[in-house]
């Protein structure tokens, strides 16, 4: 069985912090990575696709980086913002066709 | 409108009723899926239509019926629910299922919110 893990569960920080986290999966038969943001009441919203190693991705303040040999990606928020807050799904795509879903990250930046 | 929408937002049903939820994609992909998310669990993939067929329907149960009638809709019937199939439903489309090994996005709806009395 698949599992894609997401670490911590939640998370409180400051606004102007920076903060990070983590998604471990595993790595055999390992395709691609795919980041998600899920703010409350809307629609999960696609951040990043990673499929190889060493992969770095960067959208505005939120970047993301890959390491598919030991099994685990770091999503990083920098300055966080209170609109940052939302769950970050990450979601895993082996050779069974279909996403594998952690069940994410809840930040929230509070003012 | 742009985007996947999904109606309604909220349903409340008997275990007796019979509801369907709607998907519609403004995006031109040939791909629909149906997740379910239950409270603390991830999501969940239930169906796949890739070009209005089904390929995938990951052993759920019968009272779940999913219908594609074009690549633009998607619904799901529901009859005789119990009350652990109360969840978050979303739907998805994307470019083309199985494309590319994995790095075909998915864009997701808001969701129904399905509470089963």
């Amino acid at each position: 069985i698949l599992n894609v893990e997401q670490s911590p569960q939640s998370l409180h920080v400051q606004e102007g912090d920076s903060t990070n986290f983590t998604c471990s999966f595993p790595s055999s038969n390992f395709y691609a990575l795919h980041w998600y943001r899920w703010e409350t009441a809307k629609s999960p919203e696609a951040l990043f696709v990673m499929t190889l190693n060493g992969d770095e991705k960067k959208k505005g303040r939120i970047s993301a980086t890959l390491n598919t040999k030991e099994g685990y990606s770091y999503l990083y928020i920098k300055g966080s913002q209170p609109e940052d807050s939302a769950t970050y799904l990450c979601a895993c795509y082996y050779n069974t066709d279909k996403l594998i879903f952690g069940t994410g990250t809840r930040l929230q930046v509070f003012p | 409108e742009t985007g996947v929408t999904q109606t309604p937002r909220h349903l409340v049903m008997g275990m007796t009723n019979k509801k369907s939820l709607k998907c519609e994609q403004h995006l031109g992909h040939n791909a629909m899926y149906w997740y379910k998310q239950s409270a603390k669990k991830p999501l969940e993939l239930m169906f796949v239509y890739n070009f209005k067929e089904q390929t995938e329907n990951n052993s759920v149960p019968s009272r779940f019926s999913p219908e594609c009638p074009n690549s633009s809709h998607l619904f799901l019937h529901l009859h005789t629910l119990q009350p652990e199939d109360s969840a978050l439903y979303l739907c998805a489309s994307s470019q083309q299922w199985g494309l590319a090994q994995g790095v075909d996005t998915q864009y997701f709806g808001p969701g129904t919110r399905l509470t089963v009395l």
